[in-house]
């Protein structure tokens, strides 16, 4: 089953405004880590934002948000005033706990956004 | 400045020619980890490492090897490349605390088996 699921395949959003990125997750460990990642054409990844699962507000990293809402297992990524320069792959991301050792990161496949002038 | 990097970043090689990309980070970080990204299928684990010494198969192990001789450096090894490894693979890095911190990424490597 995919621990990671990111629904839109690609968005466009226009420049200035607000977009929201979908992420759902599903893990039955109690302690994990969420992050976002944005990847632009030239390919390298870029960490945006981390949320704990015990953290009880949600994360905020400049224009960017996570809206964390645990009930449903969800960690949806804010963007406010979009910029051209937004336009690239974005990747959800969780990391369960340590206890077991590994602790990989698990992404969802990416949202493609696409900001218009 | 804190980084990871990887060498080459670019390779174009043909079947079963041995290659080897480079990693190396100045982080001091206990755990190293190799992702390979395709189209469609996001990021996937193929190896990982705790520590000098300690590595483990990850997701997609096959095909590939790993050392860490030293904690700075795990390189990854393809003996014997087959196109269906053509990818981007990435290497990070990350301390092992009680925090679930970021890993931190090298650039990428875009691999190309004919």
């Amino acid at each position: 089953a995919q621990k990671i699921t990111q629904t839109q395949p690609g968005m466009f959003v226009q420049e200035k405004e607000a977009v929201t990125l979908d992420c759902t997750y599903d893990t039955s460990d109690p302690s994990y880590g969420l992050f976002w990642y944005k990847q632009p054409s030239s390919g390298e990844m870029i960490f945006l934002i981390y949320q704990g699962s015990y953290d009880q507000q949600n994360a905020t990293e400049g224009r960017y948000s996570l809206n964390f809402q645990k009930a449903r297992k969800s960690a949806n990524l804010v963007i406010s005033a979009s910029q051209l320069g937004d336009s690239a792959m974005y990747f959800c991301a969780m990391r369960e706990a340590l206890y077991s050792g590994n602790t990989p990161l698990v992404f969802g496949k990416g949202t493609r956004l696409s900001v218009i002038a | 400045e804190a980084q990871v990097t990887q060498n080459p970043r670019y390779l174009i090689t043909v079947t079963g020619k041995k290659l080897t990309v480079t990693c190396s980070q100045n982080m001091n970080h206990e755990y190293m980890s190799w992702y390979r990204q395709d189209p469609g299928l996001g990021l996937r684990q193929i190896y990982y490492s705790m520590n000098v010494e300690v590595t483990d198969k990850g997701d997609v192990p096959e095909g590939y090897k790993v050392s860490r001789k030293e904690k700075r450096n795990f390189p990854l090894i393809l003996e014997s490349p087959s196109p269906n490894q053509t990818s981007l693979y990435f290497c990070a890095s990350s301390p092992l605390s009680r925090d679930l911190d970021t890993q931190y990424f090298g650039p990428g490597t875009r691999l190309t088996v004919l």
